[in-house]
């Protein structure tokens, strides 16, 4: 059965500071991950998709990078800015058996940044 | 374009009523998952549709949940006899295809069981 941990569980930095988010995964027989944020009392934002063959993955401020092998993402934010603050989701969509695409999501971090 | 919605946004009910929860997903998709989000659990897979059928129900808690889909279109979702540990968000997604496709939330439904 896959499993999702996130850490740390919550954060919290100045503005401006670079920071990074972990992920493990502990079946790496995935489609692909993928990183949300969710605003309280909100739905999901997808923040950015790897595929099981790519690497990294970038968007504006944020990068992630997959380790499949080694069952590991990061979610990198640069210069981090107040409106970042939210909870932040890894989920991975599992390829074996008969997942057929559902996501398994870690408890995600939940990120203040403090101005 | 439009994304997925869900109706009702908010739902209070009282223990052992019926209530029915709705999704719209994306003209088109032919995927759709339900998950559901409460406070101890965090964010758990419920039940996946391909077009109308449903071929993983796993994650459903109990006999008192089901769903169902129509067209290939807007799913319901139908728990009866509420209990109070029904309480949670209920979120809907969808997707082109199964698989490795990403997938888009809708804002979910927020079920408050008194």
């Amino acid at each position: 059965k896959q499993e999702v941990t996130q850490i740390p569980a919550a954060l919290s930095v100045p503005e401006g500071e670079n920071l990074v988010l972990n992920c493990s995964f502990t079946d790496s027989a995935i489609y692909n991950l993928q990183w949300f944020r969710q605003d309280p009392g909100k739905g999901l934002t997808s923040l950015l998709l790897i595929q099981s063959s790519q690497r990294e993955q970038t968007s504006g401020r944020l990068n992630a990078s997959l380790d499949k092998s080694s069952g590991r993402s990061t979610l990198y934010i640069a210069a981090s800015q107040p409106g970042d603050s939210a909870t932040y989701l890894c989920a991975v969509t599992s390829a074996g058996g008969t997942s057929y695409g559902k996501l398994t999501f870690g408890q995600g971090t939940i990120l203040t940044v403090h101005p | 374009g439009a994304g997925v919605s869900q109706s009702p946004s908010n739902k209070v009910t009282e223990k052992g009523k019926d209530v029915e929860l709705r999704c719209d997903p994306i003209s088109g998709h032919t995927a759709l998952y339900w998950y559901r989000q409460s406070l101890g659990q965090g964010l758990e897979f419920l039940i996946y549709f391909q077009g109308n059928s449903a071929p993983d129900k796993s994650g459903l808690p109990s006999d008192r949940f089901s769903a169902e889909r129509t067209g290939g279109s807007v799913s319901t979702l139908t728990i009866q006899r509420t209990q109070q540990e029904d309480s949670a968000v209920y979120l809907c997604a969808s997707s082109p295809l199964t698989g490795g496709y990403e997938q888009y939330f809708g804002p979910g439904t927020r079920l408050t069981v008194t």
